[in-house]
């Protein structure tokens, strides 16, 4: 059973459109994130929803815009794509200490990979 | 902001070599985490620590929790092709925090 699930696993699109990728945790958390890898492989915070409530909001274009319909889901809409989105986008989910009481790590999705042409 | 200085950048060893790569920080996180990325997929989590001073193994991986908050190493032990990948540091401060990641260290075992 995948813990933290991402799609597509590949997106390749034109300049200007708008994209969305989904992302759904089977593990009952109650944070999930959204980082950006970029070529160098530098992993960076872009947002985070705890109980679906924005909590981080990294300084990101406003065409990015997260959306937490539940705890177990987190999609990004892309608007107006340039090309240097392109990169490898990872969803994580957490269970959040003072919450649960359990000790809190960060589990991560298999990636999107977006290439805009 | 908050940055974390991972060395080495890159490690090209023979199998059977022993690891070792370490994380600086400026300031103190509470959490210290280590994570290995294979190539076409997500970070997955190695160890985590929580308590200055935490010395915790996972199978032929050791990493330690930094005394001063401010540091964490990661060591593997008698190394084998599979371990090839990225290995990231990341550090939190708080729970629900982001987590500051590392630049990563490549690493390359030579059968």
């Amino acid at each position: 059973d995948t813990a933290v699930s991402q799609t597509p696993k590949y997106l390749v699109t034109q300049m200007g459109n708008d994209k969305s990728i989904k992302c759904e945790q089977n593990l009952g958390h109650d944070t999930m994130y959204w980082y950006k890898q970029d070529s160098k492989k530098f992993l960076k915070i872009m947002f985070s929803y705890n109980n679906k409530e924005l909590i981080i909001n990294e300084t990101v274009p406003n065409r990015f815009s997260p959306k937490s319909p539940d705890k177990a889901h987190l999609n990004l809409h892309i608007n107006s794509l340039e090309l240097g989105d392109s990169a490898v986008y990872f969803c994580a989910s957490s269970q959040w200490y003072w919450a649960s009481g359990v000790k809190e790590t960060q589990y991560f999705g298999p990636g999107t990979r977006l290439l805009v042409l | 902001g908050q940055q974390l200085n991972q060395s080495p950048q890159s490690m090209f060893i023979q199998e059977g070599e022993d690891v070792s790569m370490n994380c600086t920080s400026s300031s103190i996180f509470n959490t210290w985490l280590w994570y290995k990325q294979d190539p076409g997929e997500g970070p997955v989590l190695l160890i985590a620590l929580y308590k200055a001073g935490e010395l915790t193994s996972n199978g032929r991986l050791t990493a330690q929790f930094g005394i001063t908050r401010k540091d964490s190493f990661l060591n593997i032990s008698a190394s084998i092709p599979s371990d090839v990948g990225i290995y990231f540091c990341a550090g939190q401060r708080t729970s629900g925090s982001r987590l500051t990641f590392g630049e990563g260290t490549q690493l390359t075992v030579n059968p």
